[in-house]
């Protein structure tokens, strides 16, 4: 069965500007986490998704936002990049809300 | 609230030592507990998981925790750690009631030769 895929691994954009990452889920798994993760902050919850609606919710400002679509597969926005927004940004998959997370590769967004 | 605390920051031990990472949660409802292991420039995989049952998971990389409800603790052990060990753990409790899952902060593994 395959993994947690994530696209791009590698991003490099400029302050000012928008990203879209991509996630897609282990086949049946119906909950989409995000993440992000910097070494001085560690591993910050970003939203959980489930059947398409959001679950959960972190603390993070309005300019990170994110969906689900039917087929599971999930997308995170962040607008008006910031210096502070590089990081690693990670994806999980769970069959549901609460249960074991499977882990993406992550992709490493540099803003600068 | 739902928290999960790991109170060691790093730890280092020595090749062929004895390991535990020790984990303290408090949840609102019934608790699932997992333990994730991230080596550099990686995601997270998963080590183990607690969902009922007996206390005592065996997970992989020859890795395994104890459960104990009095104590709110779920403690990782290796009895024998290998340098590849060396890697970033985080301890988690997520569960039923549709509370997201929580992380710690994560103990950074060192293993000396």
């Amino acid at each position: 069965k395959a993994g947690v895929t994530q696209t791009p691994r590698y991003l490099i954009k400029t302050r000012g500007q928008q990203v879209t990452l991509s996630c897609s889920p282990i086949s049946g798994h119906r909950s989409v986490s995000w993440y992000q993760q910097t070494p001085g902050q560690g591993l910050q919850f970003l939203f959980e998704y489930f059947s398409e609606t959001q679950r959960n919710k972190g603390n993070f400002p309005g300019r990170f936002s994110g969906r689900q679509f039917s087929n599971s597969r999930s997308e995170m926005n962040v607008s008006t990049l910031e210096l502070g927004d590089s990081a690693l940004y990670l994806c999980a998959s769970s069959w549901d809300v609460g249960g074991e997370q499977y882990f993406g590769p992550g992709t490493r967004l540099t803003v600068t | 609230a739902q928290s999960v605390t790991q109170p060691d920051i790093h730890i280092t031990v020595s090749e062929g030592a004895s390991l535990e990472l020790r984990c303290n949660y408090s949840y609102g409802a019934t608790p699932y507990l997992f333990w994730y292991v991230q080596s550099p420039g990686q995601g997270l995989q998963l080590l183990l998981k607690y969902f009922s049952g007996d206390t005592l998971v065996q997970g992989i990389k020859g890795f395994e925790a104890e459960f104990k409800r009095s104590q709110s603790s779920f403690n990782l052990r290796k009895p024998s750690v290998h340098w590849s060990d060396a890697a970033e753990y985080f301890c988690a409790v997520g569960g039923t009631g549709g509370f997201k899952t929580i992380f710690g902060a994560g103990t950074r593994l060192f293993v000396k030769a």
